[in-house]
């Protein structure tokens, strides 16, 4: 039930784009993203709801297909503060609040 | 907003040992979860509080965990007869109450447990 998320890893020269997806196996409610850095907290991205709806923040957003079950977050120009590991956090049920199943997490590495 | 706070920051004991840790969520958010995380994998869910209430626990949680928030508040997760396998980083989050299908996570910076 564990979302897959691909790649494993990736490295980026500053000002380069990637993305990143996360695939479920179940149908999902919603989709969490978040970054953490090592040491630190995972620190909240977006949520985006079934619906099918992109989000945007700055140069990162996202996309939610629920027929494919799937997620992907897109970096665009990005930025040495981009380093860090993202998790998405899946939710198959509505008002179920934080009880998330995370995937194992896409190491990004941005190097000047 | 003063930010999920876990403490201690680190916990070292041996196998067999009792520990108990501490989160003081964010004070009007009144979701409040445990999550464990092991090197290289994402956060796992552990159990999760709406006020005093323990709404869920994950079958995966054995019975030496237990987890209290006595008065809505802070939390406490104490692990009985510690093992190896606990050794792992050990996240708190909250949520806010209203907007609960939408509403984001706040980690803490976590207790990182190692069993020796």
């Amino acid at each position: 039930q564990q979302p897959v998320q691909s790649p494993q890893a990736v490295i980026l020269r500053e000002g380069e784009d990637a993305v990143i997806n996360c695939s479920s196996s179940k149908a999902l409610y919603s989709v969490h993203w978040y970054r953490q850095k090592h040491g630190e907290a995972p620190i909240f991205l977006m949520i985006l709801l079934k619906g099918g709806e992109q989000k945007g923040h700055d140069k990162i957003s996202a996309s939610f297909n629920e027929k494919k079950q799937q997620s992907s977050l897109y970096l665009t120009a990005s930025q040495l503060s981009y380093s860090g590991t993202y998790f998405c956090g899946t939710d198959p049920y509505y008002n179920q609040g934080g009880k998330l199943i995370f995937g194992q997490g896409t190491e990004l590495s941005v190097k000047p | 907003d003063t930010g999920v706070s876990q403490d201690p920051r680190h916990k070292i004991t041996k196998r067999g040992q009792n520990v108990t840790f501490r989160c003081d969520p964010i004070s009007e958010h009144n979701r409040l979860y445990w999550y464990r995380q092991t090197l290289g994998q994402g956060p796992e869910f552990l159990t999760y509080f709406q006020n005093e209430a323990q709404l869920e626990k994950s079958r995966l949680l054995s019975d030496r965990f237990s987890a209290e928030r006595p008065k809505g508040s802070f939390s406490t997760l104490e692990i009985q007869r510690t093992e190896q396998g606990d050794s792992a980083m050990y996240l708190c989050a909250s949520s806010r109450p209203t907007e609960i299908y939408n509403s984001p996570l706040h980690f803490g910076n976590g207790t990182r447990l190692t069993v020796t």
